[in-house]
């Protein structure tokens, strides 16, 4: 059964730190990885989705890497903002189901 | 172009009762997931429509069940309603499917049950 596991849970940066979430998975035969982004009261709002022959995907300051061999992908956000702030989710689908990790919560304090 | 969009966003029902909720998605958008979320289990795949048909589904009971209509628009049921049911149910659409491509997600429909 597919364990999808987030750390830290919580991270508290100042404004303008480069950060980086983490996310691993312990079936590495996955067919993509996707990143999510969720603010309180506003839904789910998809970042960025890997295949699994892919090793990154960018978009804006989001960079995510993939290495599916080590059960790993790592959300990178660079020159942090407050706005920023929110629960980043991380999923991987494989069997014909999806996994979702519990999240972290990041808070950018300006 | 709308967004995607549930209704109700609020209810309330007691145990053993049945539900029916509503997602409407995008515009040209054939594939409709659902998701369920709980403080306790977090997020979780329910199943995924796609032009009617049930193309993927996640680990749940019989008691939860889907359709999809000829427009799109995904109903969600759940029926002899639990306690455990309780939980923002969200769905998502995307043109070609949930595992291909990014999904946009509706502001979800919190559902407590009493």
């Amino acid at each position: 059964k597919q364990e999808v596991t987030q750390i830290p849970a919580a991270l508290s940066v100042p404004e303008g730190e480069n950060l980086v979430l983490n996310c691993s998975f312990t079936d590495s035969a996955i067919y993509n990885l996707q990143w999510f982004r969720q603010d309180p009261g506003k839904g789910l709002t998809s970042l960025l989705l890997i295949q699994s022959s892919q090793r990154e995907q960018t978009s804006g300051r989001l960079n995510a890497s993939l290495d599916k061999s080590s059960g790993r992908s790592t959300l990178y956000i660079a020159a942090s903002q407050p706005g920023d702030s929110a629960t980043y989710l991380c999923a991987v689908y494989n069997n014909n189901d999806m996994r979702f990790g519990a999240g972290t919560r990041l808070t950018v304090k300006p | 172009k709308a967004g995607v969009t549930q209704t109700p966003r609020y209810l309330i029902k007691t145990r053993g009762q049945q539900v029916t909720l509503s997602c409407s998605p995008i515009s040209g958008h054939r594939s409709v997931s659902w998701y369920q979320q709980t403080p306790g289990q977090g997020l979780q795949f329910l199943f995924e429509y796609f032009s009617e048909t049930q193309r993927n589904k996640g680990n749940f009971p019989g008691r939860f069940s889907g359709r999809q209509f000829s427009n799109s628009r995904s109903e969600m049921n759940v029926s002899t309603l639990e306690l455990g049911d309780s939980a923002l149910y969200l769905c998502a659409s995307s043109f070609v499917g949930t595992f291909q491509e990014t999904q946009y997600f509706g502001p979800g429909t919190r559902l407590l049950v009493l």
